[in-house]
Formats: C-alpha cells, structure tokens, sequence
C-alpha cells in the first residue's frame, strides 16, 4: 500500500537556521513522483517540487534544496538560512505511475521560524 | 494569470443539509481535482473531472458527487452533511496527463463548517 510519513509534526527554529523536513514513502510502483507543497496561513497549498522516481539528482533551488534516496526511500527537504516567510505547513507527497492527480500526502509539517 | 478560485471562501450548514461548492480553474487547465483536508485526516484526494468526466475517485461515501462543466469549471455536492465532513475543501487544477506527473495549482479552499 502506498503511504508518506513526515514523522515530524512541528518544528520551530530562529530565523537563519537550517531546517531539514523529513519524508519517507512507501509504494511497490517502480515509476512514482514526489512532491513538496507549502502551505502558508492562507490556505492555498503551494507547489514547490516535482521529482521522478528515475531521477535521484538531488536538487538546489535558491535556499531550498531536496535529497531523494531510493534506497531508504525518502526525499527529505532543507532550508538553508531559514526566515520568518518561511513559517507554514510543508507536506510531501506521492503520485503513482498512473494516479492522474490523486496524491497521497503525508500529515505535514509545521514549520514556525522566530526572529 | 487567474489561480484558481474557490467559492464560497467560508460557509456554515447545518447536518442534513446539503452543500456545492464551486472551482474555476487556471485558463487552459482542463482537469480539476478536489480534496478534503482535516486535522484528523489529513489531506485526502475526493475526485478529479476531466472533459466533463470523472476520470478518478478517492474512497468517500456518495454523498460526494461532482460535476464538471464544458469550461472546465466544476463543483462539488455533498449531501446529508454530517459533522464530520467540517473540513476545508481545496480544489486543484492542472493542465493534463493521465500519469501521476501532474503538478497541481491550488485555489484558497473552502471552509464548510457542519453544526
């Protein structure tokens, strides 16, 4: 059965901090895709990446940055330097081979960045 | 570019009754996806409409239905409202593909609260 765990519920950290958020799936599909989302106060989940189950590259976007492990299979995502924007629920998901648009999201995790 | 938006943003109903919800996708998305997201369960994936087609469904009781109009607009019914369906509603568009690729725009949410 397929199911993401984010065994952290809340994290709270002084703004520059880093902060790794945990993510591990479970899927016996060879050919899935994972997600991140954030969500801030106002409700709307916010899109942030897309991996592919081929595709192990991690990945660095600005102070985001992603590691995707097959072999422990999780996709674990770190902000370097964290600021007070960043405050929000992040959730992991997983898509699999032909699930269209249903996702099964992990419980979240609430990220609360003080100044 | 217009998100995706969610009518009504808040609403309160009482159990028995029974509730539409309204998503106007991004121009040129043509499927929509609807979830349910709870502090107890989580996000969970309702249904997705495609070309005026229920391409895929989550496992909900039937008193959820949606529809999708030919401008790929659509709404979501639950009927008999039970306390239990007191949730915000999130809707999601996306452009297309039948895999699990797709990258999902999310609107604001409606927040149903069942007295």
């Amino acid at each position: 059965a397929q199911k993401v765990t984010q065994a952290q519920t809340e994290i709270s950290v002084v703004e520059k901090e880093d902060v790794t958020l945990d993510c591990v799936y479970e899927t016996r599909d060879t050919t899935y895709y994972l997600f991140w989302y954030k969500q801030p106060p106002s409700g709307e989940l916010v899109f942030l990446i897309r991996r592919n189950s081929f595709d192990e590259q991690n990945e660095i976007s600005g102070r985001y940055s992603w590691n995707f492990q097959k072999s422990t299979s999780s996709f674990n995502f770190t902000i370097t330097a964290s600021q007070v924007v960043d405050s929000a629920v992040y959730f992991c998901a997983l898509s699999e081979g032909q699930a269209g648009t249903a996702l099964i999201f992990g419980k979240g995790t609430t990220l609360s960045v003080s100044s | 570019k217009a998100g995706v938006t969610q009518t009504p943003r808040y609403l309160i109903k009482t159990r028995g009754q029974q509730v539409t919800l309204s998503c106007s996708p991004i121009s040129g998305h043509r499927s929509v996806s609807w979830y349910q997201q709870t502090p107890g369960q989580g996000l969970q994936f309702l249904f997705e409409y495609f070309s005026e087609t229920q391409r895929n469904k989550g496992n909900f009781p039937g008193r959820f239905s949606g529809r999708q109009f030919s401008n790929s607009r659509s709404e979501m019914n639950v009927s008999t409202l039970e306390l239990g369906d007191s949730a915000l509603y999130l809707c999601a568009s996306s452009i297309d593909s039948p895999s699990g690729a797709n990258v999902l725009t999310f609107g604001a949410g409606s927040r149903l609260t069942v007295l």
